[in-house]
């Protein structure tokens, strides 16, 4: 079964610039989670979708971040402009469906950006 | 809302040694709890979850963890390290209401020496 593909793996980009990210979730997961991790720091909850409605975005930065899961399928998080402090690694994890208690998110390799 | 800590940002073992990555937690009403490892370049991993059942939970790679209510606690532990268990280890917690979110630890960095 393939896992939860991400690209780019890695990102160099100015400030003020922006980027977008992409992931694919396993076949036949419902839930997708978009998670910011910055150096030193657990994940952090930035968006979850539940097919393509979006269930939780109480923590992504809305002037700036971005993201959306049309079909309900793959998903795209967009940065702009980026900030020097958006540079982290931008982890993407999907789960067979949003039962509470399950907590086994599949996870990507993870995007890092580094905003200069 | 669910804070998870772990003590110790970075551990180091010797190879064959017991390790003990340790981790609390903050809610009244006792959350499922998780482990995941990070191994360098990759994704998350699932180690093991306690979901209410027994409070001692087995996982995968010889990692237990047990859920004691009264400490508020949920350590990892496991009684001979390996070189192949360095790693970055973070503690999770998801509450029990029907809108709870994942919540993780700050993490802690395992390193195992010969």
């Amino acid at each position: 079964e393939a896992g939860v593909a991400q690209s780019p793996r890695y990102k160099i980009i100015e400030k003020r610039q922006s980027v977008a990210f992409w992931c694919n979730p396993i076949s036949g997961h419902a839930t997708l989670y978009w998670y910011q991790q910055i150096l030193g720091q657990g994940p952090k909850l930035l968006i979850q979708f539940q097919n393509n409605g979006v269930v939780d975005d109480s923590q992504l930065p809305k002037d700036r971040f971005s993201a959306e899961r049309l079909k309900g399928v793959d998903s795209t998080l967009k940065i702009q402009p980026a900030k020097l402090e958006d540079s982290a690694v931008y982890l993407c994890a999907s789960s067979p469906g949003h039962r509470v208690g399950t907590g086994e998110l599949f996870f990507g390799e993870g995007s890092r950006l580094t905003v200069l | 809302a669910q804070s998870v800590t772990q003590l110790g940002s970075h551990v180091s073992v010797s190879e064959g040694a017991l390790v003990l990555l340790r981790c609390n937690y903050s809610s009244s009403v006792p959350p499922y709890l998780f482990w995941y490892v990070q191994y360098p370049n990759q994704g998350l991993q699932l180690l093991l979850k306690y979901t209410s059942a027994a409070t001692l939970v087995k996982g995968i790679n010889g990692f237990e963890a047990e859920f004691k209510k009264s400490e508020t606690s949920f350590h990892l532990t496991k009684p001979s390290a390996h070189m192949s268990d360095a790693a970055e280890y973070f503690c999770a917690a998801e509450g029990t209401g029907t809108a709870s979110k994942l919540t993780f630890g700050t993490g802690t960095r395992l390193q195992v020496t010969l």
